[in-house]
Order: C-alpha cells, then structure tokens, then sequence
C-alpha cells in the first residue's frame, strides 16, 4: 500500500554514465515533483508535472530529462553524470484542486557518482 | 519570491523537555506554510500545515505550530520531547497561486538532538 515509491533506492555509477530513476503514486494525485537533496539535506524542487504536462523547470541543466508517461509515473533521467550529481532524489505527488497542497513524498532514491 | 528560514541548524533537549523550532518566511502574498519531519534514511513525512484557517496548527505526535502574521514566524512546538521525535526537521513556504500549481520552498533544516 506504498503512497510514493521509488525505484531504486540506492544507485552508485561512474562519471559520464547515463542513469534513470522510476517514481510511481498510487495517491490519485495529478501533480508531481522531483527534488534535490544535497549533502548538507538542502531541499530544491527541480521539476514539476501536472498530468503529463510540465509545469516547472526550475534551473537544471539540460542532462536532466523528466518524463511522465502518465499521471501516476514521473521518471528522471539523467545523461553524462557528474560528481556534484550526488545527492538524495525525492519525488513527491499532491493533488491539484484539494486546496491545501500538501505533498506526499517518496522514500528518496541516493545516487552517488565515483 | 518566497522563501523560510530556520534558525540553528541543530537543536539539543533533554527526553521530556520543550521542543521550539523556529521558522521565519518571507512571502508577498498570503502564504501556505508547512513544517516536514525526515527520520534518518527515509522520506520527508507531513507533520502539520497552515492554510489560512486556524492560526494554531495542531499536527501529528503532539506538534503544533503557530502561524503569526506580524512576526512572520511559524514556530514548531512540542511540550515534551521523546526520544523517538529525534529528527531533521524542514519548515516550508508556499505562495497561492491561482493557477492552483504551488512550488514549495524548504528552509535549511533543523536537526533535533534528544538526550536521555
């Protein structure tokens, strides 16, 4: 009965590699998000998608590539990794019209780049 | 633009002591404010939220927190500390929209320490 799930949960890769990390809600929820987490546990949103559409883009470079196949997936997918890639990723879902716009989110997905 | 900060990055109590956790937003519209608990290794989980209801915000395991608008502060309280609430906690602010999309803007954490 998992809300947010991620997958996978840890992933060591080498510079230069390209990698994806899956999300899946299970919530209804027709909006969702990834985040960044660096390793002094700063928060940034870095993408947002509203029923398949993107909605935010906050300034990440072009290797990020989100992808919604449909509104309870949101993937990320990212080319040519680098060192400061590192970091714990979030997604995260809310709904839209439920007026408090709270969001629910997943376990976090820890990529380490060597 | 909006944005929350946190004062001290750790904060240390004793088991049953007070638990205050301060948060300051800066937004130029009527803002939704939200505090986050993240247990080591784990995900941000929703402790408590403002939405322009009630000023004092009751959330879960005995937090609540107290929106006050002329001091711009959102403070996390809790009257007695267990050590289970040993956390990293992150106050965030979000703007109303109108487009109904909201971008929620973290605070740099707190780190509460609990003491036997």
């Amino acid at each position: 009965d998992t809300a947010v799930s991620q997958t996978p949960k840890y992933l060591v890769t080498q510079m230069g590699n390209d990698k994806s990390i899956k999300c899946e809600q299970n919530l209804g929820h027709d909006t969702m998000y990834w985040y960044k987490q660096d390793s002094k546990k700063f928060l940034k949103i870095m993408f947002s998608y509203n029923n398949k559409e993107l909605i935010i883009n906050e300034t990440v470079p072009n290797r990020f590539s989100p992808k919604s196949p449909d509104k309870a997936h949101l993937n990320l997918h990212i080319n040519s990794l680098e060192l400061g890639d590192s970091a714990v990723y979030f997604c995260a879902s809310s709904l839209r019209d439920r007026g408090s716009y709270e969001q629910y989110f997943g376990p976090g997905t820890r990529l380490t780049v060597t | 633009a909006q944005s929350v900060t946190q004062l001290g990055s750790h904060v240390s109590v004793s088991e049953g002591a007070l638990v205050l956790l301060r948060c300051n937003y800066s937004s130029s519209v009527p803002p939704y404010l939200f505090w986050y608990v993240q247990y080591p290794n784990q995900g941000l989980q929703l402790l408590l939220k403002y939405t322009s209801a009630a000023t004092l915000v009751k959330g879960i395991n005995g937090f609540e927190a107290e929106f006050k608008k002329s001091e711009t502060s959102f403070h996390l309280t809790k009257p007695s500390a267990h050590m289970s609430d040993a956390a990293e906690y992150f106050c965030a602010v979000s703007e109303r929209r109108n487009t109904g999309f909201q971008k929620l803007v973290f605070g740099t954490g707190t780190r509460l320490l609990v003491s036997p």
